[in-house]
């Protein structure tokens, strides 16, 4: 069964500090996603990677980082949370092969509260 | 850029069948996709139109207008359990499988 998990389901951190959000998928798969979610804007990309290694910026990459340095996983970095980053966090992967790359798995998602 | 358009609320009864609108507005489109989402829980996929037509899984269906610009999600025999947003996807068929979300219909089913 596909499985993509991250880290917490909810974290209240404080305006200033480093922020690290993890996920891992072990289904192999080659993309990876960080999305935001806040109300009536849908799911917004942050950043995604295609590979280890590999990054491409989203549609709201300011104030995020990311890393992906094994193939299962992807970490979403927030190097100075501010109180306009409260939100729900989106983790999902997709496979490149068999033309599957348009089907995207989701993890359970991170409510961060920052305060 | 992309542009998609959903309307941002539908409501409907138990039984009843409800029809969600996507129009979208993008270069090099390849596909639309729907996705599900519970209050609390994660998007799940429903279904993906690669061509014009109408796609059917049980009692969901999805359909696609190319020329239109223009898809539906279909829900028949509407469950109470089928109360979520919904959200419609564009996929510009790259590998990078990078996906262009609506902002979601929110679907309420009354008994």
């Amino acid at each position: 069964d596909v499985k993509v998990t991250q880290s917490s389901r909810y974290l209240v951190k404080r305006t200033g500090e480093k922020v690290f959000l993890e996920c891992v998928q072990d289904m192999d798969h080659e993309n990876m996603f960080w999305y935001r979610q806040d109300p009536g804007l849908g799911l917004r990309l942050i950043y995604f990677s295609y590979d280890v290694k590999m990054k491409e910026k989203g549609d709201i990459p300011e104030g995020y980082s990311v890393s992906r340095e094994k193939k299962e996983r992807f970490s979403l970095i927030l190097e100075s949370a501010s109180t306009n980053q409260t939100s729900m966090y989106l983790c999902a992967s997709s496979s490149t092969s068999g033309g599957a790359s348009e089907t995207q798995y989701f993890g359970p998602g991170t409510r961060l509260l920052v305060l | 850029g992309q542009s998609l358009e959903q309307p941002s609320e539908v409501t409907a009864v138990e039984g009843a069948i409800v029809q969600i609108n996507c129009t979208y507005q993008t270069s090099g489109f390849y596909g639309l996709s729907w996705y599900q989402q519970h209050d609390g829980g994660a998007p799940t996929f429903l279904s993906y139109n690669g061509l014009d037509g109408l796609e059917e899984t049980g009692r969901f269906s999805s359909f696609l207008s190319r020329s239109d610009s223009y898809g539906y999600l279909l829900l028949q025999e509407l469950q109470m359990k089928d109360s979520a947003s919904y959200f419609c996807a564009v996929f510009r068929g790259s590998t990078l499988g990078r996906l262009y979300f609506g902002r979601g219909t929110q679907l309420t089913v009354w008994p």
